[in-house]
């Protein structure tokens, strides 16, 4: 198994630019989130989905959208970046009625 | 999900047993105690988890006190490779669609 794959690893956007960061799971994982973690601190919550065509918001939506149409898949999209949004992004999976979760590798972004 | 407070850094010397508390004075009856840690900038790793009992896998133990307002995580022997973030989190168990609210964590060090 690969585990929880994120690409890119890298990625430098301009202000208003739009991208997708992809989260992929080969574990058949029910659920999946995003989180974003800033210099310093513990990691945030932003989307997570409890199955595939179900989606809800964590403690900071604002900014991004998701969308779960495989139970594989898990794109976190930026609509319009911004400085503010320059972080660590990690995906993570879980199992329904499990305790563990899995994380990715991350995604460094940075927005100018 | 009940709040956490972790002492934000703590040393340890190699070989020794490092002991990381969690205050988690507000934890509901159905809420599991879970311990992460995230070594440099890698994705969270899951170390352990408990409801009321004390726990142990190869990693570390969980102490959780009889009133279940506070667990501690000990690390037997620790090395150098344990010096990583150690967050503590209270979450009702698995089948909470993925979400997991990060604090502060506690920054392990763990020196020759």
């Amino acid at each position: 198994n690969a585990g929880v794959t994120q690409t890119p690893k890298f990625q430098v956007l301009k202000t208003g630019q739009s991208m997708t960061l992809q989260c992929a799971q080969d574990m058949n994982h029910e659920y999946m989130s995003w989180y974003r973690q800033d210099p310093g601190m513990g990691l945030r919550l932003i989307h997570y989905s409890v199955g595939a065509g179900i989606t809800d918001q964590g403690e900071v939506p604002n900014g991004y959208n998701v969308s779960r149409s495989t139970t594989e898949d898990f794109p976190l999209r930026l609509l319009s970046a911004a400085p503010s949004q320059t972080s660590v992004y990690f995906c993570a999976s879980e199992n329904s009625g499990g305790h563990e979760q899995y994380f990715g590798p991350g995604t460094r972004l940075t927005v100018t | 999900d009940a709040k956490t407070t972790q002492p934000p850094s703590m040393d340890c010397a190699e070989g020794r047993a490092a002991n990381l508390p969690c205050n988690h004075s507000t934890i509901s009856g159905n809420e599991y105690v879970y311990w992460y840690r995230q070594i440099h900038s890698q994705g969270p790793q899951y170390i352990i988890h408990g409801l009321k009992n004390n726990e142990t896998n190869e990693m570390a133990s969980l102490i959780i006190t009889e009133d279940r307002k506070s667990s501690t995580l000990i690390l037997p022997h620790a090395t150098l490779r344990d010096t990583a973030v150690y967050y503590c989190i209270v979450r009702v168990g698995g089948n909470q669609g993925g979400k997991l609210i990060f604090g502060q964590g506690t920054e392990l060090s763990v020196k020759p």
